[in-house]
């Protein structure tokens, strides 16, 4: 059973406009979340992470947010660019559990189109 | 900051023999370093988590006598897929954890491409 579900294989949209790559998870214990980008044939970069304690995190065109009631999370880039276009992976984790694993998603390919 | 490297990027192999793949955190002390193996279109699958100086902890169906994991110091764990087959050909990636912070982030190599002829 997946824990972390990311229900949108791809998304295309258009260079300029907001790309908004959702997330959602079932165990109610996770309290920590992070979004990856993937190249093809490259190892994931960590882009931005928020803790259950916020609702939202900000860093540049990427934002965060996080809807604990519905388990629910949400990437937003804007605005998109053409080198946006990669896998994304959400992931979650249990912070006090201290094994400090993470449990990613299937992940979301986007596509920023010029 | 926070780089990983991993060698080799890719490899090819005959059935039966081991392969070993390495793992380095090259700025920083990667106390706790995990190894995943990615299918086609399909999410990371965890394999098994070691920290610096003891065994390595695997994940359920995942056989360490199969997969060997060392994690001799804090900036290189390796990986051996030992008597490989085929069906090991897959996309086998490390990351790393910063062991000064309490970050939960890990920062990834560049993943080793194996397939087993």
């Amino acid at each position: 059973d997946q824990q972390v579900k990311q229900n949108s294989p791809s998304l295309s949209v258009q260079e300029g406009r907001i790309s908004i790559l959702n997330c959602d998870y079932t165990n109610s214990m996770f309290d920590y979340f992070l979004w990856y980008k993937k190249y093809p044939a490259e190892g994931p970069t960590f882009l931005i992470s928020i803790s259950s304690i916020k609702d939202k995190n900000e860093d540049g065109r990427f934002t965060v947010f996080l809807n604990k009631s519905a388990k629910h999370l949400s990437l937003h880039i804007v605005p998109s660019q053409p080198g946006d276009s990669a896998v994304y992976f959400c992931a979650a984790s249990l912070s006090g559990a201290g094994s400090y694993q993470l449990t990613f998603g299937k992940g979301t390919k986007l596509s920023v189109i010029p | 900051g926070a780089v990983v490297s991993q060698h080799p990027s890719w490899v090819i192999c005959k059935s039966g023999t081991s392969v070993k793949i390495e793992c380095r955190s090259l700025d920083f002390q990667a106390t706790t370093m995990f190894w995943y193996r990615q299918f086609p279109k399909q999410s990371l699958m965890l394999m098994a988590t070691s920290n610096e100086g003891s065994k390595a902890t695997y994940e359920q169906g995942v056989e360490k006598d199969k997969f060997l994991i060392n994690h001799a110091s804090l900036t290189l764990s390796t990986l051996t897929v030992t008597s490989a087959h085929p069906e090991d050909s897959s996309f086998y990636i490390c990351s790393a954890r910063d062991g000064r912070t309490t970050n939960l982030e890990q920062y990834f190599g560049p993943g080793t491409r194996l397939t087993v002829t």
